[in-house]
């Protein structure tokens, strides 16, 4: 049972640069959500998908986007990568009245 | 809308020690609160969740939380610390706005356990 898995767990970009953080669930949850981790300040939510075909802006949206491939997928990309990209990237899967299901997570350092 | 603050970004506590993580939530309707674990380099792990049932609530590796809606309170504690706990802790309450359903973190305790 693999739960949440997130490529790839490691990534450095050069400023400008893009690139797309995959993530795949295996648990059947209807929402999916990506977030940033950053040293004092905990998760921050940057989008979410609360079904198929629907994408929504959290906290920290600027800079991103996703796509919400079908029910297990849900990719996170920047387009032009900038130093304050720079962070781990978690994303989870829950339905409802669930708790939230989390990746092991990806290392981005924007140089 | 929903909010959680935990007190104190660092804790340390002696092996054998009791654990108090403190947790306060913000909420306009009954919670779902969740304590999370993460290890270095690794994802964050689920400890226990509170979701009305009942306001003591045990969780894996020894923890446990008291809910106490007087105080808005959901602290974390565990009676004798032991060196795999140190680690960082996440408090974490569901968010009912709109349909998000997401979880909302507070900024995390790191717990040191000295031998």
């Amino acid at each position: 049972n693999a739960g949440v898995t997130q490529t790839p767990k490691f990534q450095v970009l050069k400023t400008g640069q893009s690139m797309t953080l995959q993530c795949a669930q295996d648990m059947n949850h209807n929402s999916m959500y990506w977030y940033r981790q950053d040293p004092g300040m905990g998760l921050r939510l940057i989008y979410y998908s609360a079904s198929e075909g629907t994408t929504d802006k959290g906290e920290v949206p600027n800079g991103y986007n996703v796509s919400r491939l079908n029910k297990r997928e849900f990719s996170l990309r920047l387009e032009s990568a900038a130093p304050s990209q720079t962070s781990v990237y978690f994303c989870a899967s829950s339905n409802l009245n669930t708790e939230a299901f989390f990746g092991q997570g990806t290392r981005l350092t924007v140089v | 809308a929903q909010s959680v603050t935990q007190l104190g970004s660092h804790v340390s506590v002696s092996e054998g020690a009791l654990v108090l993580l403190r947790c306060n939530y913000s909420s306009s309707v009954p919670p779902y609160l969740f304590w999370y674990v993460q290890y270095p380099n690794q994802g964050l792990q689920l400890l226990l969740k509170y979701t009305s049932a009942a306001t003591l609530v045990k969780g894996i590796n020894g923890f446990e939380a008291e809910f106490k809606k007087s105080e808005t309170s959901f602290h974390l504690t565990k009676p004798s610390a032991h060196m795999s706990d140190a680690a960082e802790y996440f408090c974490a309450v569901r968010n009912y706005g709109g349909s998000q359903g997401n979880l909302i973190f507070g900024k995390g305790t790191k717990l040191s356990v000295k031998p």
